[in-house]
Parts: structure tokens; C-alpha cells; sequence
């Protein structure tokens, strides 16, 4: 059963560049979240995606946005990044309409540096 | 708003000593309640969880038991081992609707010595 898998594992950019981070949920998962993690913090939620739409957004500016395909995968896109953009970016599914959808499963994350 | 609350770190413990992470929420519903762990350089993995009050979420020989009470989610093992040095996160989420967002703690770092 293969788990959450996220790509690249590492990236490197500069100030105003746009990044593109990808999601493969866990098999039978149909919703997507991530989280953004800063150094020695904890994740933060940035949205959470389900049958293709954004159904929830934490508090993050709109230079954050992502997508859902039709096989439940996700990505991540952050334009005109900023040097507070550098973290850790976890993706988590899980399977809301089936009684249990309050457990999610990350992946391995994606660590971001902004130069 | 929702929240949560953890000891701050690091804990240094040696090997077979007992631990205790502490954990207080605050929440506005009936939240269910996790510990996550985060070994260096990798994602989180889930450790246990416990879904209404009373319950105690239990793995590895790690436990924490719901306590409405005292709005409490502790993390406790009986003899911890190098191999748990980690950090560990506490996290709540509110289900409504098929919205599950998790909220976490700032994250207790655990070092254990032999």
C-alpha cells in the first residue's frame, strides 16, 4: 500500500520566482491538505482540496494556490516567492466521507529555500 | 479560536527513563486528538489518537489519554529509547462537514542518552 509521496524532495530559488511542489495521496484517498512547516515550528495549514475544489484555506496570502486532478493528486504553487517562504511543506490525505476522515497521512515533505 | 499547547523543550532524558510530554487544547466543538512524531529530516508520522473523551490512543509503548476535564492530551511512555529521540507534536481537528484541518502545537524535541 503505498503512502503519501510528495516531489521534489529538496528545492532552491530565488526571491520572485514561482515553485511548483506535487502530491500523490495515499491509495484510496480522495482529499489533499498542506501544511507549511518553518524551522522549529509547528506545520500550518495553507488548504485542503477535495473532488477538485479548495474547501478550506488557512491564512495565507493568494500567491498561494493549488489543484486537485481527477486522480486525487495535488499541487502546490507559490508565486513571487519571498525569503519567509523557505520551509518544509507537507502534503497530507485522507478519506473525509468515510467515517474515519479525521486522521491524515503525510508524506515525506518538500524542503523549499528561497536565496 | 482553536488551539493548542505544549511543553516546550528539549526534553533530555536517559534511555529507560519515563516520559511525560504535556498537551492542553482549546477548542470550540468536540475535536479528535493526535500525537505526531517528526524524525530528523523527515515528514510527520502518525503516533496515536484518541476520538472522544476517555479514550487512550496507544503505540510502541507510547499513551496519552482524552481528558475533557482538563482539556488535556498527554504524552507518556514507561522507558523510552534512543530510538525515540524525535520531535513530537500534538494536533487537534475538528471535523464538520468533511473539513478536517489540523491544528498543531509547537513541537516538544525529545533527546535520549544512553
Amino acid at each position: 500500500d503505498a503512502g503519501v509521496t510528495q516531489s521534489p524532495t529538496h528545492l532552491i530559488k530565488t526571491r520572485g520566482q514561482q515553485v511548483t511542489l506535487r502530491c500523490s495521496p495515499k491509495s484510496g484517498h480522495d482529499t489533499v491538505s498542506w501544511y507549511q512547516q518553518a524551522l522549529g515550528q509547528g506545520p500550518q495549514f495553507i488548504f485542503q482540496y477535495y473532488e477538485e475544489e479548495e474547501r478550506q484555506r488557512g491564512n495565507f496570502p493568494d500567491r498561494f494556490s493549488g489543484h486537485q486532478f481527477p486522480n486525487y493528486s495535488s499541487e502546490l504553487n507559490v508565486n513571487a516567492l519571498l525569503l519567509g517562504d523557505s520551509a518544509l511543506y507537507l502534503c497530507a490525505s485522507s478519506l473525509v466521507l468515510a467515517g474515519g476522515g479525521d486522521t491524515q497521512y503525510f508524506g515525506p515533505g518538500t524542503r523549499l529555500t528561497v536565496l | 479560536g482553536n488551539s493548542v499547547t505544549q511543553m516546550e523543550g528539549p526534553v533530555t532524558l536517559s534511555e529507560e527513563a519515563f516520559l511525560t510530554i504535556n498537551c492542553t487544547y482549546t477548542a470550540t466543538g468536540y475535536p479528535s486528538l493526535f500525537w505526531y512524531v517528526q524524525y530528523p529530516g523527515e515528514g510527520l508520522q502518525l503516533l496515536l489518537k484518541a476520538t472522544k473523551a476517555d479514550d487512550k490512543g496507544s503505540n510502541k509503548g507510547f499513551e496519552a489519554t482524552y481528558r475533557k476535564e482538563t482539556t488535556s492530551f498527554h504524552l507518556e511512555k514507561g522507558s523510552v529509547q534512543v530510538s525515540d529521540s524525535a520531535v513530537y507534536f500534538c494536533a487537534l481537528v475538528l471535523v464538520s462537514g468533511g473539513y478536517n484541518k489540523l491544528i498543531f502545537g509547537a513541537g516538544t524535541r525529545l533527546a535520549v542518552h544512553p
